[in-house]
């Protein structure tokens, strides 16, 4: 199984700050590699997919990058709103897995 | 809009058996597959199971597989989960989520549904 490794396990950060959250694979995952914020309470939501596209209606704010093996969530400019838990998670191989996830919380 | 509902959620008995459904619409359901994806109290997301638009092809996670099986009906779109041998570490939210348009990721996921395992 593919593992993915997440770090931060916890980010404390202000608003208006710019953010980068990392994803590791434990093999290369080539592009598939997706982005989620969860909010307490809450079903995820889908920010980005094949590691760089934005999913429609999320803020520019949010963009991905990178591929293989390392992956990279950077919010650019920290909105209220965006205070939640990220996960990544891959679709190269089944079992799909995901990250342990990254709490973000204002500081 | 997309809407995914599940239900059959509830307290069972460790050993026992229970299924779950997601009613689906506002999109075409039987051109997608369909996943499930669950959460224990306080802890990560954990990939269940997939099948694909047809009920062709089916896919478990390690933790699941001989116990769970991943079934759906296109004349109802209804997405089924049927679990059997239950025990405490099944204990969580299970979520629906539908297939994305350009690969296996989740576009849009349902509320979810709590059931727990104890005597």
């Amino acid at each position: 199984d593919i593992q993915m490794t997440q770090s931060p396990s916890t980010l404390s950060a202000s608003v208006g700050d710019r953010v980068t959250i990392t994803c590791r694979a434990s093999q290369s995952i080539s592009s598939w590699l997706a982005w989620y914020q969860q909010k307490p309470g809450k079903a995820p939501n889908l920010l980005i997919y094949e590691a760089s596209i934005s999913e429609s209606g999320v803020p520019s704010r949010f963009s991905g990058s990178g591929s293989g093996t390392e992956f990279t969530l950077t919010i650019s400019s920290l909105q209220p709103d965006d205070f939640a838990t990220y996960y990544c998670q891959q679709y190269n191989s089944y079992p799909y897995t995901f990250g342990q996830g990254t709490n973000l919380e204002i500081k | 809009q997309v809407q995914l509902v599940e239900s059959g959620g509830g307290v069972v008995q460790p050993g026992g058996s229970l299924r779950l459904s997601c009613t689906a619409s506002g999109f075409i359901f039987l051109n997608y597959g369909m996943h499930w994806v669950r959460q224990a109290p306080g802890k990560g997301l954990e990939w269940v199971a997939f099948i694909r638009f047809d009920g062709s092809n089916k896919y478990y996670a390690d933790s699941v597989k001989g116990r769970f099986t991943i079934s759906r009906d296109n004349s109802k779109n209804i997405l089924y989960l049927q679990m059997n041998s239950l025990s405490a570490e099944d204990t969580g939210i299970y979520y629906c989520a539908k297939n994305g348009h350009l690969g296996d990721y989740f576009d849009y996921w349902g509320q979810g549904t709590l059931f727990t395992v104890s005597s």
